[in-house]
C-alpha cells in the first residue's frame, strides 16, 4: 500500500540556518505530494504541493521537488526563522486509492534565536 | 478564509462514557468531512470520510459502532466515541473539503481525548 516516511525529529536549528526535512514515499500509482505545517494550537495548513515528477512546490521560502527516481519530496529552506517552529507533515494523495491523503509521522522543527 | 474549528479542544472522560467531538467549517460549506486519529509520534490515520446527508465511509479496521459519525449539515460533522476506553485516548483531527472527494482539505486544530 501507499506510505510516507519522514525523518524523525525534533530538528533543532539556529535562526538563519539551512533546513532539510527528508521525505520518501511508496505508491503504486502517480501520487500528488504535499507538505503541511501545523503551528502550535492550530490546524494543519497546506504549505506546498507538487502534482507530477520534477515539479517544484514553493511557498514562504520553503521548497520541495518531486523526485520520482528517488521517490522523495524533501523540504528545504535556506534560512529559517523562529516563526518557522512547527510540526511539518509530508503527505501523498493517490487517485488509485480513492484520492485519500496518506501522512508521514510529522517532524517537529524548533528554531532558536 | 477556509477556517475549521473543533470543540472541545481537550476532554477527559471516564471509561465507559461517550464523548462527542464537533467539527465546524466556519466560512464555507463542506460537502465532505474527514476524521483522523493521531497517536504520539505517529502519522495521522484516516478513520472515516463523510458526505453531508449520507452515511460515513469507514476505513478498514475502524469500528463504525464505536466511532459514530454524523454529518447532518454542510457546516457540521460530529464524531461520537461510544463506551470509551483508555485505548481510545488520542488526538482526533477533522478536516473539511468544499468539493466532493479530497481535492483540498482544511484542517481543524484537533481534540485531545483522555479516557481515565
Amino acid at each position: 500500500g501507499n506510505s510516507v516516511t519522514q525523518m524523525e525529529g525534533p530538528v533543532t536549528l539556529s535562526e538563519e540556518a539551512f533546513l532539510t526535512i527528508n521525505c520518501t514515499y511508496t505508491a503504486t500509482g502517480y501520487p500528488s505530494l504535499f507538505w503541511y505545517v501545523q503551528y502550535p494550537g492550530e490546524g494543519l495548513q497546506l504549505l506546498l504541493k507538487a502534482t507530477k515528477a520534477d515539479d517544484k512546490g514553493s511557498n514562504k521560502g520553503f521548497e520541495a521537488t518531486y523526485r520520482k527516481e528517488t521517490t522523495s519530496f524533501h523540504l528545504e529552506k535556506g534560512s529559517v526563522q523562529v516563526s518557522d517552529s512547527a510540526v511539518y507533515f509530508c503527505a501523498l494523495r493517490d487517485l488509485e486509492y480513492g484520492n485519500k491523503l496518506v501522512f508521514g509521522a510529522g517532524t517537529i522543527l524548533r528554531v532558536k534565536s | 478564509g477556509a477556517v475549521v474549528s473543533q470543540h472541545p479542544s481537550r476532554v477527559i472522560c471516564k471509561s465507559g462514557t461517550s464523548v462527542k467531538i464537533e467539527c465546524r467549517s466556519l466560512d464555507f460549506q463542506a460537502t465532505t468531512m474527514f476524521w483522523y486519529r493521531q497517536f504520539p509520534k505517529k502519522s495521522l490515520m484516516l478513520m472515516a470520510t463523510s458526505n453531508e446527508g449520507s452515511k460515513a465511509t469507514y476505513e478498514q479496521g475502524v469500528e463504525k459502532d464505536k466511532f459514530l459519525i454524523n454529518h447532518a449539515s454542510l457546516t457540521l460533522s460530529t464524531l461520537t466515541v461510544t463506551s470509551a476506553h483508555p485505548e481510545d485516548s488520542s488526538f482526533y483531527i477533522c478536516s473539511a473539503s468544499p468539493l466532493p472527494g479530497a481535492y483540498e482539505q482544511y484542517f481543524g486544530p484537533g481534540t485531545r481525548l483522555t479516557v481515565t
